[in-house]
This record gives C-alpha cells, structure tokens and sequence, in this order.
C-alpha cells in the first residue's frame, strides 16, 4: 500500500463548481497534515494545515478522518486561478522524532475551466 | 517572508561531472531537506539535515551527498551524475517540531531547478 494514495485525476470543472479530493495515508502515527498547491513548473505552497478533525478558509475545507485515516478537500465556487495540482501530506511520525519530514502524496491535478 | 532560494533555475551537465546544487533560507529553520519531482513519482525525499553538520539519508540517497556547514545553507551534490539523475530538484526548510507528539510545521520550498544530464 502506498504511504499516501490520491486520485490523480484531471478533474476538468467549470468555473463555480464545487470539487473534492480525496487521500488515503498509511501511517497510524501521523498527528499532522497539510493541503499544499503546486503550479505548473513551480514549486509547492501550502494551502491548508490540518490539525484537528477539519477546517475551513474561505472557500477551501478540509476534512480530516483519523479512524478511517483520510482526508479530503472540498474546494466551492471554483475559480480558473484553482487550476493546479493539490497534494496531499501527512507527516512522516514514526513514534520518535522524525525531524519534521512530510510524505507527499502524488496529487491531484485540477483544471477549472470558464 | 520565508525565503527559500537556490543557486540555479536551470542546469545542464555532462554525465560524469560533478554537480554541487545550493540551497540558502533566510528564516533560521533548524531543518532543510532535498527532493526531486519526477512525472509520476512525484515528491521523493534524497537527504535531510535537522543542524548544521548534521544529516540524514531520505528515501533515494543512493548518488547523492550534502552538506550542511551553516545553518542557512544545504547543498546537494552529484558526485558524478548520470542521466537518470535528469530531474526537477527542490529544497525546503521548516522549524524543528517540538519533539513527540507534537505539531509538525510546514515546509517552504525553493523555486527548483531543472537538472539535465546529457
């Protein structure tokens, strides 16, 4: 089983829509997770910590499932600037300290369209 | 602002030559970290370090060393590079988390460079 598993997509959406993304992570011990966004041939920013059982920014929520151990994004009124690749990242705990390192999943590319 | 900066946007080297990619923040994080981004593979972690002369092997260490003689500095090195070392490369720092238990930070990354071997 991969360490994070995420449908890759292309979610092609028009503009307004709401979309969510899914991920899946292996690791029990992970305590944080992140949504970053990655433009084409740019590098990645975060876009949301998660910390708890969820929050929200504006037009951006995120779910989090530590028993089922998943994650989601909800994006709402989506804009053409969303058209990006979104990845998933659980941190890498293993029980000790890990030094702060992050899996990422392979993410999800979404294209919102006019 | 957090900044994140590497030497080069774009490199092309000859395989066999030594190759030295550097990676400065300006934020005092304790750590810094390598990847590349290969289509399909997407993030892989090659090295970290979490203090200055300090370092740790990540998932795909094989060809590569770093170094890491200033706490704002961590370059990445190709001893003799090879085609299938061709790839997107990114740094990123992040605070030290407070130890078990406790909330990981993020990382903020470098602009990349565009690694060719030929």
């Amino acid at each position: 089983r991969k360490e994070v598993e995420q449908d890759p997509g292309p979610f092609n959406v028009p503009e307004g829509a709401t979309v969510a993304f899914n991920c899946t992570y292996s690791n029990s011990a992970s305590q944080s997770f992140f949504w970053y966004r990655q433009d084409c041939r740019k590098e990645p920013k975060l876009l949301m910590s998660v910390y708890s059982s969820g929050n929200e920014d504006g037009r951006f929520t995120a779910q989090l499932n530590r028993a089922s151990q998943y994650i989601s994004l909800l994006i709402r009124d989506s804009k053409l600037s969303d058209s990006a690749t979104y990845l998933c990242v659980p941190d890498s705990n293993a029980g000790g300290t890990s030094y702060g390192k992050l899996t990422f999943g392979q993410g999800t590319i979404l294209t919102v369209h006019p | 602002d957090v900044k994140v900066t590497q030497s080069s946007r774009y490199l092309v080297k000859r395989t066999g030559e030594k190759v030295f990619l550097e990676c400065v923040q300006d934020m005092d994080h304790e750590n810094m970290f390598w990847y590349r981004q290969d289509p399909g593979l997407g993030l892989r972690l090659i090295y970290f370090s979490y203090d200055v002369k300090m370092k740790e092997k990540g998932d795909i260490p094989e060809g590569y060393s770093v170094s890491r003689e200033k706490k704002e500095r961590f370059s990445l090195i190709l001893e003799s590079a090879s085609t299938n070392q061709t790839s997107m490369y990114l740094c990123a720092s992040s605070f030290l988390a407070g130890g078990p238990g406790s909330s990981y930070n993020e990382q903020f990354f470098g602009p990349g460079t565009r690694l060719t071997v030929l």
